[in-house]
């Protein structure tokens, strides 16, 4: 089915380990972002990009990085695990015309020890 | 720089009754608004959204929203609510001109009583 797929669903790391959550699209669309989920505050923008080699800072973009080398793929990198990024991550991508609108992964659920 | 705001972290309605969930907005420029829903342990999924063309839009599962550019507005209604409604629900705005940039509200959990 088309769509954004997201893995893994679910991961527990420790403070201080490193991790990519992956981030693949089947629609060709040109722009993907990610965002971070907490209870209470709606999504927050993490990065961002609007196509392959370019990608943006979102408003939360500290202690992850992202790369596009593809249009399909837009990994999270989380370079060492703080508490404070258990949180849950979506990705989406975007297509322009008549489906406007974002579509989002199911998510991934992340907790920092 | 857009922001969002949704009156009420959560509402609870009665099965028939109606579904109002307030959202205002701040923007520089004209802007496109978007509602989602969220189920439980699910992402996210577009209900409506706006981008300067009727007030009054239509979306998927009986909801509607209308554009109030005067009163920096864009409520969600259902005229009567059924179990399944029960989510939680996001408002969101982009500017024109960064249309994949979406700020979001803080979320509204919708709980339906029988």
């Amino acid at each position: 089915n088309a769509g954004v797929t997201q893995t893994p669903k679910f991961q527990v790391l420790k403070t201080g380990q490193s991790m990519t959550l992956q981030c693949a699209q089947d629609m060709n669309h040109e722009y993907m972002s990610w965002y971070r989920q907490d209870p209470g505050m709606g999504l927050r923008l993490i990065h961002y990009s609007v196509g392959a080699g370019i990608t943006d800072q979102g408003e939360v973009p500290n202690g992850y990085n992202v790369s596009r080398s593809t249009t399909e793929d837009f990994p999270l990198r989380l370079l060492s695990a703080a508490p404070s990024q258990t949180s849950v991550y979506f990705c989406a991508s975007y297509g322009i015309g008549d489906n406007y609108g974002y579509t989002f992964g199911s998510g991934t659920r992340l907790t920092v020890v | 720089a857009q922001s969002v705001t949704q009156l009420g972290s959560h509402v609870s309605v009665s099965e028939g009754a109606l579904v109002l969930l307030r959202c205002n907005y701040s923007s520089s420029v004209p802007p496109y608004l978007f509602w989602y829903v969220q189920y439980p342990n699910q992402g996210l999924q577009l209900l409506l959204k706006y981008t300067s063309a009727a007030t009054l839009v239509k979306g998927i599962n009986g909801f509607e929203a209308e554009f109030k550019k005067s009163e920096t507005s864009f409520h969600l209604t259902k005229p009567s609510a059924h179990m399944s409604d029960a989510a939680e629900y996001f408002c969101a705005v982009s500017d024109g001109s960064n249309d994949y940039k979406l700020s979001f509200g803080a979320g509204t959990t919708v709980t339906v009583r029988a």
